[in-house]
């Protein structure tokens, strides 16, 4: 019964198509996220949403776009696929913004590899 | 521009020692700091946390110290078992915003 699933685990893909990678949180949660940890380790917020608004919208491509069709949603799409985007991404949420008592609640990552 | 480091890449302890896991941050507002571990295909899992009008935090084998004169945190784990071997994160938050920005990871092993 997991408590942030991300679909699919691993995503392979040619360069130049359009993807989508789904998440979803059964914990009852308000605010969901998007990391990506590129190959480099780093791990990067992209975006948040607090009950369906976005809060946070960090600089990425607009090739990116987040979206959030109710509070246990949030699916990230990808257009025109670069080299560069190959990382894992990885969903998280939370039951508050920046919750410091219980930090994130994390999926397992999606692995995309862009060929 | 990396705010947050954690400057050691790996670390081996010997089970029952103690493991100090070390992170330094640059920007003096943040002001909620965070641990998480991570083992291998999984997502990162939330450990501990401190405020920053705490110095220190503690939750069972597992302690964080703030020292914000130094912009420095650490993370003890006492005594250190085989199956804390994972990749510790620490993450910071600057005040009045809702992320966090992680460093890059240490590699902790403990060897049985």
């Amino acid at each position: 019964d997991t408590a942030v699933s991300q679909t699919p685990k691993y995503l392979v893909t040619q360069m130049g198509n359009d993807k989508s990678i789904k998440c979803e949180q059964n914990l009852g949660h308000d605010t969901m996220y998007w990391y990506k940890q590129d190959s480099k380790k780093f791990l990067k917020i992209m975006f948040s949403y607090n009950n369906k608004e976005l809060i946070i919208n960090e600089t990425v491509p607009n090739r990116f776009s987040p979206k959030s069709p109710d509070k246990a949603h949030l699916n990230l799409h990808i257009n025109s696929l670069e080299l560069g985007d190959s990382a894992v991404y990885f969903c998280a949420s939370s039951q508050f913004p920046r919750d410091s008592n219980y930090g994130y609640t994390f999926g397992s990552g999606t692995r995309l590899t862009v060929v | 521009d990396q705010q947050v480091k954690q400057n050691s890449p790996s670390l081996s302890v010997q089970e029952g020692r103690i493991s100090i896991l070390n992170c330094d941050y640059t920007n003096s507002m943040f002001d909620y700091f965070l641990w998480y571990k991570k083992y291998p295909a999984e997502g990162p899992t939330f450990l501990i946390s401190i405020s920053s009008i705490k110095d220190k935090n503690e939750d069972g084998r597992f302690t964080v110290f703030l020292n914000k004169s130094a912009k420095h945190l650490s993370l003890h784990i006492v005594p250190s078992q085989p199956g804390d071997s994972a990749v510790y994160f620490c993450a910071a938050s600057p005040s009045g915003t809702y992320k966090y920005i992680f460093g890059t990871g240490t590699r902790l092993k403990v060897l049985a």
